[in-house]
């Protein structure tokens, strides 16, 4: 039962170009949602996060968007660069409740490739 | 440095024979966490442990012990691998559990024959 789903294995768009990487989740339990970014050999690195009363944060070139009703968020990167190359993981917590946090929980990665 | 530190970094080892997967961090966090990443499963936690001598399941906890005898360092026990074990795995920290952002260390690639 996969709560977090990213349904794009890959994405390839031109430096310069806007990315936008999507995620659904299922659990309606999840108020806060993170991305990361992962380099081959090396772990992965936080990029930016968002809380359920929220619907849009923005940190430099990366604006994250959730849509609760939708149960979706996605992650744009504008200007798109060849360092942004790599694989982006979207993960959800619960963080009121019985485990009140403690439990991130990722979707499958999709892979970015940004060419010159 | 801030850092979450993982030895070794790529292991060999044949079904049965125990082996541990070190973790350690500097930062002083009180949670730590061990996760494995598969094709096309993303990251799946195993365990985690929000504070010294408190431990706890994830979700694919199977196979595997951990313990927290002190709060920088948070070992990964197989005391049976098998061939499904076979995997990358990553130890992380975070300052709470409310989990802001977890530090990760650069992974463990474990395969088991």
């Amino acid at each position: 039962d996969q709560q977090v789903k990213q349904n794009s294995p890959s994405l390839s768009v031109q430096e310069g170009r806007i990315s936008i990487l999507n995620c659904d989740y299922t659990n309606s339990m999840f108020d806060y949602f993170l991305w990361y970014k992962k380099y081959p050999a090396e772990g992965p690195t936080f990029l930016i996060s968002i809380s359920s009363i929220k619907d849009k944060n923005e940190d430099g070139r990366f604006t994250v968007f959730l849509n609760k009703s939708a149960k979706h968020l996605s992650l744009h990167i504008v200007p798109s660069q060849p360092g942004d190359s790599a694989v982006y993981f979207c993960a959800a917590s619960e963080r009121e409740g019985e485990t009140s946090g403690s439990r991130l929980t990722f979707g499958e990665g999709t892979q970015l490739t940004v060419n010159p | 440095e801030a850092q979450v530190t993982q030895n070794p970094r790529y292991l060999i080892t044949v079904t049965g024979k125990k082996l541990t997967v070190t973790c350690s961090q500097n930062m002083n966090h009180e949670y730590m966490s061990w996760y494995r990443q598969d094709p096309g499963l993303g990251l799946r936690q195993i365990y985690y442990s929000m504070n010294v001598e408190v431990t706890d399941k994830g979700d694919v906890p199977e196979g595997y012990k951990v313990s927290r005898k002190e709060k920088r360092n948070f070992p990964l026990i197989l005391e049976s691998p098998s061939p499904n074990q076979t995997s990358l795995y990553f130890c992380a920290s975070s300052r709470d559990r409310f989990l802001v952002a977890l530090h990760f260390g650069n992974g463990t690639r474990l395969t088991v024959t």
